[in-house]
C-alpha cells in the first residue's frame, strides 16, 4: 500500500480537463516536501512530467499543470488528447521512510 | 544523458541477479541513481539509492537484507544485485538519475528497464 494515495483512474472527453490527486501526509507533502509527476505509456519507462510541484522539463506540453496545498498535491491536464492515455505517478520525500523517497499509486487516464 | 541496462534474466527461486546501468552523457559521479521496480500490472516501487561519488546507499525497508547496490565508477556503471528470489520479485527494474536536492529530488533521465523473471 503506497504512502501517496492516488485514484486508480480517471477519464474525459478529447478537450476536457482532468485532475489527479495525490494525497500524503505530514511527514511527506504536509511537511512541505516537493511533488514531482510522472507519466508512463503503455510499454515504456516512466517519464519525468512536472518537477517540484508545477515545474516542467523542456519539450512537456503546458496542457500539463501541477499544484500542492497542504499534504495533497494535484496533476491538471487541459485539453485533453488521445496520446495522454497513460498511467500518472506523483513521488515525493518521506522523512519517516528508510531511503526517503516515495511514489503514489498511480492513476490511469483514459480518453473516452 | 542515457542510461543503458543490461539484459532480461530469468532465475530460479532462490537465486541472485545482478542488473547493471551504464551512463553517459553526464558526470558520473554527480548525480545519484535510483532503482525502482514494476511488477507485473502494478505501479512503481522504490528499491534503493546510491551515491556513486562516495558509495552511499539506502534501501527500501522491504530489501534491507537482501538488495546490494554498488558501482564501479571507472566504467560509469551502478548495480543493482537482488538475492533469495522468490515469484514476488517478477518484475521490471529501472535505474533512474536523481536530480534536485535533498528533500526534492526527482528522477530526469531513466534507463530502458530491465525484466527479471523469477520461475521454478
Amino acid at each position: 500500500q503506497s504512502v501517496l494515495t492516488q485514484p486508480p483512474s480517471v477519464s474525459g472527453a478529447p478537450g476536457q480537463r482532468v485532475t489527479i490527486s495525490c494525497t500524503g501526509s505530514s511527514s511527506n507533502i504536509g511537511a512541505g516536501y516537493d511533488v514531482h509527476w510522472y507519466q508512463q505509456l503503455p510499454g515504456t519507462a516512466p517519464q519525468l512530467l512536472i518537477f517540484a510541484n508545477n515545474n516542467r522539463p523542456s519539450g512537456v506540453p503546458d496542457r500539463f499543470s501541477g499544484s500542492k496545498s497542504g499534504t495533497s498535491a494535484s496533476l491538471a491536464i487541459a485539453g485533453l488528447q488521445a496520446e495522454d492515455e497513460a498511467t500518472y505517478y506523483c513521488q515525493s520525500y518521506d522523512i519517516n521512510l528508510p531511503a526517503s523517497r516515495v511514489f503514489g499509486s498511480g492513476t490511469t487516464v483514459t480518453v473516452l | 544523458v542515457q542510461l543503458l541496462q543490461s539484459g532480461a534474466e530469468m532465475r530460479k527461486p532462490g537465486a541472485s541477479v545482478k542488473v547493471s546501468c551504464r551512463a553517459s552523457g553526464y558526470a558520473f559521479k554527480g548525480y545519484y541513481i535510483q532503482w525502482v521496480r514494476q511488477t507485473p500490472g502494478q505501479g512503481l516501487e522504490l528499491v534503493g539509492w546510491i551515491n556513486p561519488n562516495s558509495g552511499g546507499t539506502s534501501y527500501a525497508q522491504r530489501f534491507q537484507g537482501r538488495v546490494t547496490m554498488t558501482r564501479d565508477s571507472s566504467i560509469n556503471t551502478a548495480y543493482m544485485e537482488l538475492r533469495g528470489l522468490t515469484s514476488d520479485d517478477t518484475a521490471v527494474y529501472y535505474c533512474a538519475r536523481e536530480e534536485g536536492h535533498s528533500g526534492s529530488v526527482y528522477l530526469d533521465y531513466w534507463g530502458q528497464g530491465t525484466l527479471v523473471s523469477v520461475s521454478a
